[in-house]
């Protein structure tokens, strides 16, 4: 599987917007690009994914660049309940249903 | 949406009994689904492949023996973890999908918390 990398951690205001980077610049065509989070104590939960184009959800957006080799998700106003891991994972076609996990980003959000 | 649901949330057990984690979809068929483990401050790891009607294919260190995977419908898989040692004590974390293409959606249980004493 391509890789991705994060950042270990960042920190937002509450109420601020918040960007996420993510590399992976060994992307091949056919990976998507997804995103999930995970609050302490429970299971990951889907954010939202990608393939070429910006994509927009009531959770995020997500940016992808235009050579696909990095992206940036985007929450608009962070609260205090986003605060988590937030992983990027790349999902190729041959991968099936499985996502291997990287060391995410623990965002936390300050008030 | 779809909803993936594991029992028990949480659970103790003693050194050298068994215990069994149950993963079930709530609204959907899942041919396969994926058991994780995770330690405190680190990533999930997969463990292994749960496959419906067959047997389970794990990841490599991860004993079949050990970590038994039965999936005998496409609702419901479980990882029973035999002869339990406090090491073994850890987040278990399963997901399922109701299938198709790479972009579809991946669903995540509530977690289990096993504490081995």
């Amino acid at each position: 599987d391509a890789k991705t990398t994060q950042p270990n951690s960042m920190e937002s205001n509450e109420e601020e917007p918040v960007h996420l980077p993510c590399n992976h610049s060994t992307i091949s065509g056919t990976d998507y690009i997804h995103w999930y989070r995970q609050l302490p104590s429970q299971g990951p939960e889907y954010v939202i994914h990608g393939l070429t184009s910006n994509v927009n959800n009531r959770m995020a957006s997500l940016a992808i660049a235009e050579d696909r080799k990095s992206s940036t998700l985007i929450l608009h106003r962070a609260t205090l309940r986003d605060a988590a891991v937030y992983y990027c994972i790349l999902r190729g076609n041959n991968a099936g249903n499985m996502l291997t996990f990287g060391g995410g980003t623990r965002l936390m959000v300050k008030p | 949406g779809a909803v993936v649901s594991q029992h028990p949330s949480r659970v103790i057990c003693k050194s050298g009994t068994s215990v069994k984690i149950e993963c079930r979809s709530l609204d959907f068929q899942a041919t396969t689904m994926f058991w994780y483990r995770q330690f405190p401050k680190q990533s999930l790891m997969l463990m292994a492949t749960s496959n419906e009607g067959s047997k389970a294919t794990y990841e490599q260190g991860v004993e079949k023996d050990k970590f038994l995977i039965n999936h005998a419908s496409l609702t419901l898989s479980t990882l029973t973890v035999t002869s339990a040692h406090p090491e073994d004590s850890s987040f278990y974390i399963c997901s399922a999908t109701p299938g198709g293409p790479s972009g579809n959606t991946i669903y995540f249980g509530e977690g289990s918390w096993l504490t081995v004493v």
